[in-house]
């Protein structure tokens, strides 16, 4: 399978624990987003990625969130001291080009549940 | 005013209506839309993207009004398939970055 691939599916955490999510994007695909998504809600954007480079991150993260995408391929997003309120769907898309206007391909996302 | 809004719905539907939904986007200088499909426990699927022109694909027609900054999808014949969440998308242009931002969705069920 070549598509995009996220790791856990479902993780369970009790709040305040740290988590970390991976996401490996389609080969060779420059751009890398990452979105959380709660019930009846569309995706939030959280930040993304051009190669490497973390290009924006949205106001609404916290400084509890970190991403990371080392040399341009997978990526993580961990969230550190974990609230209730992080519980969501964590979903990561990646798209072959640099201008904001390509398709994006999604993962299945990773539940996040805090308990 | 939020970045991309939507009707979030719920449009209930017969087989065969015509439905229509729209999106208001605030950045004038966002400059590439599209509309995604998102079934109930799935991730988000491109539908269609919108050229300033209109377009069309078999029953799905977008529209783009830069004038007024909204977007359309109209879908003809409605078929029981087409029940999901459509959700708008809009590149916002900000300091050289186009990150790719979603609307809340428009729920549609199309009823037997």
């Amino acid at each position: 399978d070549t598509g995009v691939s996220q790791n856990p599916r479902h993780k369970i955490t009790k709040r305040g624990q740290n988590v970390t999510f991976r996401c490996d994007p389609i080969s060779e695909h420059n751009r890398l987003y990452w979105y959380r998504q709660t019930l009846g809600q569309g995706p939030e954007f959280l930040t993304y990625f051009q190669n490497e480079a973390q290009l924006e991150k949205s106001r609404l993260l916290s400084d509890r969130f970190s991403a990371e995408r080392p040399k341009g391929s997978f990526s993580t997003l961990e969230i550190q001291r974990t609230e209730q309120g992080d519980s969501a769907m964590y979903l990561c898309a990646s798209t072959p080009g640099q201008w904001g206007n390509e398709k994006l391909f999604f993962g299945s996302g990773t539940q996040l549940s805090v308990l | 005013r939020k970045e991309v809004e939507q009707d979030p719905g719920p449009f209930n539907v017969p087989e065969g209506a015509t439905v229509a939904f729209n999106c208001t986007y605030s950045n004038s200088a966002s400059q590439s839309f599209f509309w995604y499909r998102q079934d109930c426990r799935k991730e988000p699927k491109l539908l269609m993207s919108v050229y300033s022109s209109g377009n069309e694909d078999g029953r799905f027609t977008a529209q783009l009004n830069r004038a007024s900054q909204y977007i359309s999808l109209l879908i003809r014949d409605s078929k029981l398939s087409d029940s999901a969440t459509y959700l708008c998308v809009v590149n916002r242009i900000s300091s050289g970055n186009t990150p790719l931002v979603f609307g809340k969705g428009t729920r549609l069920s199309v009823i037997a």
